[in-house]
Formats: C-alpha cells, structure tokens, sequence
C-alpha cells in the first residue's frame, strides 16, 4: 500500500528563519512529487514540483528529492506569517493520481 | 483562462437524497481526479478519470458513490442516499495530458464542495 508520512506539527519557527518540512513516501515506484500549502478552510495551492535527484529552488522555496532515501523536503526561506498553513506532500507514479500525506502544519511567528 | 471551477460551493442534503458534485477541469486539461476531505486530515484519493474513462477507482467507496467524466460536459461525482458521514470537503483536481499519463504535469484544485448531510 502507498504510504506517504508527515510529521503533522505544528512546526513553530519565528519570522525570517528557515521552516524545513519533509516527507517520507514507501513506494520506490513513485517518480514525480509535489508540495501543496492550504490555508484552513481553502484548497490546496501547488507550491512546486520535483522529479529529479537534488535541489529545484523557486524563489523562497526549495524542493530536495533523495530518492534512495525515500525523501522529500521543503524548505522556505525568510518565513513570513503568511506562510502560515498546512503543507501536503504528494507523490505520483505513472498512470495514477497524486497520494498525499495528511500535511504539516507550519506556524511562523512575528 | 479560468482554473478548475466546481459547483455548488456548498451543498446541503438530508439523510437519504442524492449528492451531485460538479469539476470543470481547466482548458486543455483531460485527467480528472476526486478527493475527499475530512476536518483536520489529509485528502483521500477517490477516483481518477479520463474523458469517458475511469483510470483508478480505488479510492471510492464500493457502494452509493459514482464517478463519471463524459465527452461532453463537467466530471460528476455522485452520492447517493447520503448519511452523515458524508459530510466533507470534496475538492477536484485537473492536469493536462503528458508523458506517463500526465506523470511530470501539475495538478490544480479547484475551491472544493462543502458537503454537509443533515
């Protein structure tokens, strides 16, 4: 069965640091992954994606993929109170939908 | 262009009536998928469709609930004789066609119907 774990939080870091979210997937088949934020009451936002072993930075955000490890992280820059919300990591193989863990929850401070 | 649109945003059925959820995909986009959303847990995959096909229904209960995607028109998800536990957040998501089945696409969600059995 696909699992993919979160730690569920809430993760606390205070304004201006660096929030690192991870994500642990049991499918050695799984090839593509994906980083939601979803604010309460609101629908999941893509953040980003990644497929490839190492770093794929998007402006304050950057996704690391280890797939021997069975690993996936996000890590935010400068956290702003904004970036306040839930983040789901999903994972996918070829020909299925996107499994999600069930989400961490970040709180950034001012 | 206009993102994932579904209808009703809210929608209110007593114990026993049908549900009919509505996911207008983005242009361009061909793969539909459903996922339901209880408070404070993750989202739980449903069922993933193609025009006029059902991919991976794994996720949908066997009985009460339906899925379809037509030629023509909106993906409908369907519950019938609803009870209470049927009461969540059901969010479609589209993405467009692409290698390994859309595998290295993104996936957009739309606002979600809240469904609340009373």
């Amino acid at each position: 069965q696909k699992e993919v774990e979160q730690n569920s939080g809430p993760l606390s870091v205070p304004e201006g640091a660096i929030a690192s979210l991870n994500c642990t997937y049991s499918d050695r088949g799984s090839q593509s992954f994906f980083w939601y934020r979803q604010y309460s009451g609101k629908s999941p936002e893509l953040i980003m994606f990644i497929y490839s072993n190492g770093d794929k930075e998007d402006g304050r955000f950057t996704a690391q993929l280890n797939k021997a490890s069975q690993y996936v992280s996000l890590l935010i820059r400068d956290s702003q109170p904004s970036d306040s919300a839930t983040y789901l990591c999903a994972v996918r193989q070829a020909g299925t939908a996107l499994i999600f863990g069930k989400g961490t929850t970040l709180s950034v401070s001012s | 262009n206009a993102g994932v649109m579904q209808n009703p945003r809210h929608l209110v059925r007593r114990r026993g009536q049908e549900a009919r959820l509505r996911c207008s995909p983005m242009k361009g986009h061909s793969h539909v998928y459903w996922y339901r959303q209880l408070p404070e847990e993750g989202l739980k995959f449903m069922v993933y469709l193609q025009k006029e096909n059902i991919i991976d229904e794994s996720g949908m209960p066997k009985e009460r609930f339906s899925a379809e995607f037509p030629k023509e028109g909106p993906s409908i998800l369907r519950i019938q004789q609803v009870v209470r536990g049927d009461s969540a957040a059901y969010f479609c998501a589209s993405s467009p066609p692409g290698t390994g089945g859309g595998l290295f696409t993104e996936a957009f969600f739309g606002q979600g119907t809240r469904l609340t059995v009373v």
